[in-house]
């Protein structure tokens, strides 16, 4: 089966920096996906990692590790408009789960002022 | 470019019975899928189809049914309807590499 991991909540103030965990175990590997969702409205896509090493994109860096089954979105900064929920999924292998994406359960950061 | 588009928003349901959600995607993409969230459950795969013509199920497919008759088109069916199925419905594609893109859900009330 597939098992993605990360933490239900977080806090953080304003101008700080928050790391989010994740962790997973799938049936091979082909690429994670951070996604950010404010309460109310559709997730949107943040970043991808395929290979191993940190990838940034303004304010936010997103970091793999294959070897440990294990990724981190860093967010600098931070505002209060970065208060939402953080979705970490997972794409496997080909074969009978071609196509298909499977989402950790969200991280919820609040941004404090 | 509307990307893709969830009918409709909201919809309250009584026991029993049936309704269809419609997604609608003008991006081309090959790849559609049928998500529902409920509180502390995360995003939950129901059903997803590889392309026109095509369907397979996700994690949580009983009580629900697909159909791709056109490639921009992914229709979600409850014959049906369950209390256990109120939750948000999110419809997403993708193209062949890339990321998800999500409509903007549908909200489910089944009474």
């Amino acid at each position: 089966g597939q098992n993605i991991d990360q933490p239900t909540e977080m806090t953080a103030t304003e101008g700080a920096i928050v790391q989010i965990n994740c962790t997973y175990q799938t049936s091979g590997f082909n690429g994670l996906f951070w996604y950010q969702q404010h309460a109310g409205e559709a997730p949107t896509f943040l970043s991808y990692n395929v290979l191993d090493g940190l990838e940034e994109k303004g304010r936010f860096s997103s970091f793999l590790s294959r070897s440990k089954g294990y990724s981190y979105l860093l967010l600098k900064e931070l505002q209060m408009k970065d208060s939402a929920s953080y979705l970490c999924a997972v794409r496997p292998n080909r074969g009978s789960t071609l196509g298909r994406l499977y989402f950790g359960r969200g991280t919820q950061l609040t941004v404090w002022p | 470019n509307a990307g893709v588009t969830q009918t409709p928003k909201f919809r309250v349901l009584k026991t029993g019975q049936s309704m269809t959600l419609l997604c609608a995607q003008d991006m081309n993409h090959e790849y559609m899928y049928w998500y529902r969230q409920d509180p502390g459950m995360g995003l939950r795969l129901i059903h997803y189809s590889v392309g026109e013509g095509t369907t397979a199920k996700g994690e949580v497919p009983d009580g629900y049914n697909v159909s791709r008759l056109k490639k921009q088109n992914f229709l979600l069916g409850l014959e049906s309807a369950a209390p256990s199925q109120t939750s948000v419905y999110f419809c997403a594609s993708r193209p062949n590499t890339g990321e998800l893109f999500f409509g903007e859900g549908s909200r489910l009330t089944v009474l």
